[in-house]
C-alpha cells in the first residue's frame, strides 16, 4: 500500500506557542489530505478535509482560525496548531488519498501541551 | 449524514479461535466499507475493504462480508494470533463522492484481545 509519513511523531510544547505538524504523501501525489484527533480510547473525528492548492473544508465545531491547514502540493499538508492549550493535547492523524483511490494513513503525532 | 454503528466494543479470544466484528450503516449511498486495524500509539492500517458491487472478499485469514439490503457489513478473522490484539475499526463512504464531499465515517471501534 501507499506510504503516509507524519513529523513529528510526537511533540511536547507550553501553552500559548504554535505547533506544527507535517503530513507527506511518500510514493504517490495525494488529491485530498485528510486531518483526524483521536482522544484516548475513542474513535478518530474528522477536523478537517483539504484539496491541493484549496481552502481545507472544516468539519462543524473545529476553529479554523485555531487549527491553520494548509495543503501546498500534492505530497504536503500542514497541520499548525496556534496558541495551543492543554486542552488541545491528542494524537492528530493524517491521511491521503489519490482520486477514487482508498485512504490511507500516517503514523500519527502525539502532542502534550503544557 | 452518515452513522456507523460497531459491535462488540470488546473481544476476547483464544489463540486459534475466530472473531467477528459487526458494523451497520444508514446511509444507503455508502458503497465502499474499508477496515482499519490501530495498534497502540500508531495510525490506523488498511487490512481490507469491500465495495457494494461485491458481497465478501478474503485475504488469506482475514474476510469481509457485506448486506447491502440490512445495510451491515462484518468482519471475519480465523486462526486468530496474539499480534492480531490491537483495535479494529470500520468505516463507510460514498466512494463516487469527489473532493471535500468525500470523506470516511468511522465505527467506535473494537478491542480485540487474543489470549495466548
Amino acid at each position: 500500500g501507499a506510504v503516509v509519513s507524519q513529523h513529528p511523531s510526537r511533540v511536547i510544547c507550553k501553552s500559548g506557542t504554535s505547533v506544527k505538524i507535517e503530513c507527506r504523501s511518500l510514493d504517490f501525489q495525494a488529491t485530498t489530505m485528510f486531518w483526524y484527533r483521536q482522544f484516548p480510547k475513542q474513535s478518530l473525528m474528522l477536523m478537517a478535509t483539504s484539496n491541493e492548492g484549496s481552502k481545507a473544508t472544516y468539519e462543524q465545531g473545529v476553529e479554523k482560525d485555531k487549527f491553520l491547514i494548509n495543503h501546498a502540493s500534492l505530497t504536503l499538508s500542514t497541520l499548525t496548531v496556534t496558541s495551543a492549550h492543554p486542552e488541545d493535547s491528542s494524537f492528530y492523524i493524517c491521511s491521503a488519498r489519490r482520486i477514487w483511490e482508498t485512504q490511507y494513513f500516517g503514523p500519527g503525532t502525539r502532542l502534550l501541551v503544557l | 449524514g452518515e452513522n456507523v454503528e460497531q459491535h462488540p466494543s470488546t473481544l476476547s479470544v483464544q489463540e486459534g479461535d475466530s472473531a467477528v466484528i459487526k458494523c451497520t450503516y444508514s446511509d444507503s449511498a455508502s458503497n465502499y466499507f474499508p477496515w482499519y486495524k490501530q495498534e497502540l500509539g500508531k495510525g490506523p492500517q488498511l487490512i481490507i475493504d469491500i465495495r457494494s458491487n461485491v458481497g465478501e472478499k478474503k485475504d488469506q485469514r482475514i474476510a469481509v462480508t457485506l448486506n447491502k439490503t440490512a445495510k451491515h457489513f462484518s468482519l471475519h478473522i480465523t486462526e486468530t494470533q496474539p499480534e492480531d490484539s490491537a483495535v479494529y475499526f470500520c468505516a463507510a463512504s460514498n466512494w463516487n463522492s469527489g473532493g471535500s464531499n468525500y470523506k470516511l465515517t468511522f465505527g467506535k471501534g473494537t478491542l480485540l484481545t487474543v489470549n495466548p
